[in-house]
């Protein structure tokens, strides 16, 4: 199937400090590259996403970036916040756009 | 309120009991899609309906079943559970249509345990 790695597995990060997950794809007919956020216990939720058109994203403190030649994407989180702390899964489109494939996820921990 | 809502939340079964996991959509979108969580393994994709009675195989469909015989429901069966299928599961739906391209609005979930 199609590979997605993610990386690092784990991030702990001082509160205000900024968050950088990658996330690398093998599909090269992907265009659709959205991040969630799965907070404890709780269900996965989109927070920001990029077609392949753009090089880059911004939703307040959240960003992502792409680069499409070399197969990856970026998460970036500025001024974390404790509320940030939870397991991020990057989730390119592959098999033709037919499915999302996901990562397995990074546990971000912002510590005070 | 637009929602995807899977019923039941916690189950526990028994080996070879034949069950039923149900989705159900109120945004009337045409791709659902069903999901197990395992740790270490992320999420990782059992079956999708790209439209009503159109259905295809994701990346672990062995010991699964579905229909799409109405746009909002998608059902996930699975004929005789074995303790493997031990997961947290969860349905997902989106505008995508033919190309995933939009994002999935995913139910709650249902953690499943097979003794």
């Amino acid at each position: 199937g199609e590979n997605v790695e993610q990386h690092p597995s784990t991030l702990s990060v001082q509160e205000g400090d900024s968050a950088v997950i990658k996330c690398t794809y093998s599909d090269s007919a992907s265009n659709y590259f959205p991040w969630y956020k799965q907070e404890l216990g709780k269900r996965p939720q989109l927070i920001i996403d990029i077609r392949s058109n753009v090089g880059e994203k911004k939703d307040q403190r959240i960003a992502v970036t792409l680069n499409k030649t070399a197969k990856h994407f970026s998460l970036h989180i500025t001024e974390t916040q404790p509320e940030d702390s939870a397991v991020y899964f990057c989730a390119p489109n592959t098999g033709g756009g037919n499915k999302l494939t996901f990562g397995t996820g990074t546990q971000l921990k912002v510590e005070l | 309120e637009a929602q995807v809502t899977q019923n039941p939340r916690y189950l526990i079964t028994v080996t070879g009991k034949k069950l039923t996991v149900t989705c159900s959509q109120n945004m009337n979108h045409e791709y659902m899609s069903w999901y197990r969580q395992d740790p270490g393994l992320g999420l990782r994709q059992i079956y999708y309906s790209m439209n009503v009675e159109v259905t295809d195989k994701g990346d672990v469909p062995e010991g699964y079943k579905v229909s799409r015989k109405e746009k909002r429901n998608f059902p996930l069966i699975l004929e005789s559970p074995s303790p493997n299928q031990t997961s947290l599961y969860f349905c997902a739906s989106s505008l995508g249509g033919a190309r995933t391209n939009y994002g999935y609005t995913f139910g709650s979930g249902t953690r499943l345990t097979v003794v």
